[in-house]
């Protein structure tokens, strides 16, 4: 099992449209979880961090926790076509300072 | 506030060199941590310091290697090149919190 998984899509919607994206974690003690989003050729780039359970929500983009399902998610609303991007979930394992661990990313496409 | 800075950008090498890149975090952050991007494994932690001490350390082989000097600019080594050594090599400048913010990355080829 790997430690962070994501559905490595594509993911395809049209604009305007609600994303989400999902992730899911093996660490029960993780601390804190991360989005980053990453354009093609680029560097990652820090969207939302989330480290309680519920929703955390920020313009657009909403963030939400789940522990006890060991789940992560977020939603991009009105999505346009400059989301486009692979978006990569992290997780901060127990006992670490600033290591992530990363799942493999989703591919969103956002169709105009 | 300038961000993370990585030198050089890009790097051609050939098996059997050995290879020293370079990151100055974003002022004030005194922690960096080091990750290979590939698209086969995608991101994967190398090691990260505070401080000029190693807190954390990837699954990599002892090849990969750094430090990190008094003004918190960092350097990651790779000895004895490999063909999989080629890869996007990321710098991340750590706020309190875990929150990390990436350079714009050194590309390694290695032939």
């Amino acid at each position: 099992q790997k430690e962070v998984e994501q559905n490595s899509g594509p993911l395809s919607v049209p604009e305007g449209a609600i994303a989400s994206l999902n992730c899911t974690y093996s660490d029960r003690g993780s601390q804190s979880f991360f989005w980053y989003r990453q354009y093609s050729g680029k560097s990652p780039e820090l969207i939302m961090f989330i480290y309680s359970n519920g929703d955390k929500e920020d313009g657009r983009f909403t963030a939400q926790l789940n522990k006890a399902s060991q789940y992560v998610s977020l939603l991009i609303r009105d999505s346009q076509p400059s989301d486009s991007a692979t978006y990569l979930c992290a997780v901060n394992p127990r006992g670490a300072t600033n290591k992530l661990i990363f799942g493999t990313g989703t591919l969103l496409a956002v169709q105009p | 506030k300038a961000g993370v800075t990585q030198t050089p950008r890009y790097l051609i090498k050939t098996r059997g060199q050995q290879v020293t890149l370079s990151c100055s975090p974003i002022s004030g952050h005194r922690s960096v941590s080091w990750y290979q991007q590939t698209p086969g494994q995608g991101l994967q932690f190398l090691f990260e310091y505070f401080s000029e001490t190693q807190r954390n350390k990837g699954n990599f082989p002892g090849r990969f290697s750094g430090r990190q000097f008094s003004n918190s600019r960092s350097e990651m080594n790779v000895s004895t090149l490999e063909l999989g050594d080629s890869a996007l090599y990321l710098c991340a400048s750590n706020r309190a919190g875990d929150e990390q913010f990436f350079g714009p990355g050194t590309r390694l080829t290695v032939l």
